[in-house]
């Protein structure tokens, strides 16, 4: 079955530590994967994307991702996090090989504390 | 550039009242466009999504219905609402001729509460 793991609810990290928010996956096929940033009452934000290519992902704000297949993994990571950083972050990824490529997978969050 | 709206930001409404929220997209055409609904504010669940005018594919048989009666619009109705509808409901569209590659864009919710 298709799904998509965040193993942790909350990451509390200094600010000006580098940070890293985990996501595991297990699909059939090939995966796109993304990640994205939800600030409260706020609609969700789109950070970055593997779809093919180098494992290193760059995307907005300064965050970064890296694509392990063989670990089935796509961490986000940010060498130096800000106070400003701290939002719910969710990683979702569409498996290609199945039938409907237009449903995304969903983690179920991160919450992000960077503290002063 | 593209934006989408999605109103209104906060609603309160009894139990047994109808619901309408609507969301536009503006800047692209015949997009995919959907309905999800975040509890708790964690999970996202995907209520419905459309690929076209009048095209409506529902994820969760539930109390909710969607319409798209122009192209990029995309309503969210309830004729009677439960307690168990309150949550915090997101809009969103995506490029429509695509293989998945293309990421979701999402309005700034609207958090419905029902008493």
């Amino acid at each position: 079955a298709q799904s998509v793991a965040q193993p942790e609810d909350q990451v509390n990290v200094a600010e000006g530590n580098p940070l890293t928010v985990k996501c595991t996956y297990s699909v059939s096929g090939n995966p796109y994967l993304f990640w994205y940033v939800q600030y409260p009452n706020r609609g969700l934000q789109f950070l970055l994307k593997y779809i093919t290519g180098d494992n290193l992902v760059k995307g907005s704000y300064g965050f970064e991702a890296e694509f392990n297949k063989s670990q089935t993994s796509f961490h986000l990571k940010k060498p130096s996090a800000l106070v400003s950083d701290s939002a719910l972050y969710f990683c979702a990824v569409r498996d290609l090989n199945a039938g409907n490529n237009r449903k995304l997978i969903w983690g179920l969050g991160t919450s992000l504390a960077v503290n002063p | 550039s593209q934006t989408i709206h999605q109103w209104p930001a906060t609603l309160v409404q009894p139990v047994g009242s109808p619901l309408s929220l609507e969301c536009t997209v503006e800047g692209t055409s015949n997009p995919n466009l959907y309905w999800y609904r975040q509890a708790a504010g964690r999970g996202l669940q995907l209520l419905f999504y459309s690929v076209g005018i009048g095209q409506i594919s529902s994820e969760v048989p539930q109390n909710l219905s969607a319409s798209r009666p122009q192209d990029r619009q995309f309503i969210l109705s309830s004729k009677k609402l439960l307690l168990s509808d309150s949550g915090f409901y997101l809009c969103a569209w995506s490029v429509l001729v695509d293989r998945g590659s293309s990421p979701l864009h999402f309005g700034n919710g609207t958090r419905l509460t029902v008493t």
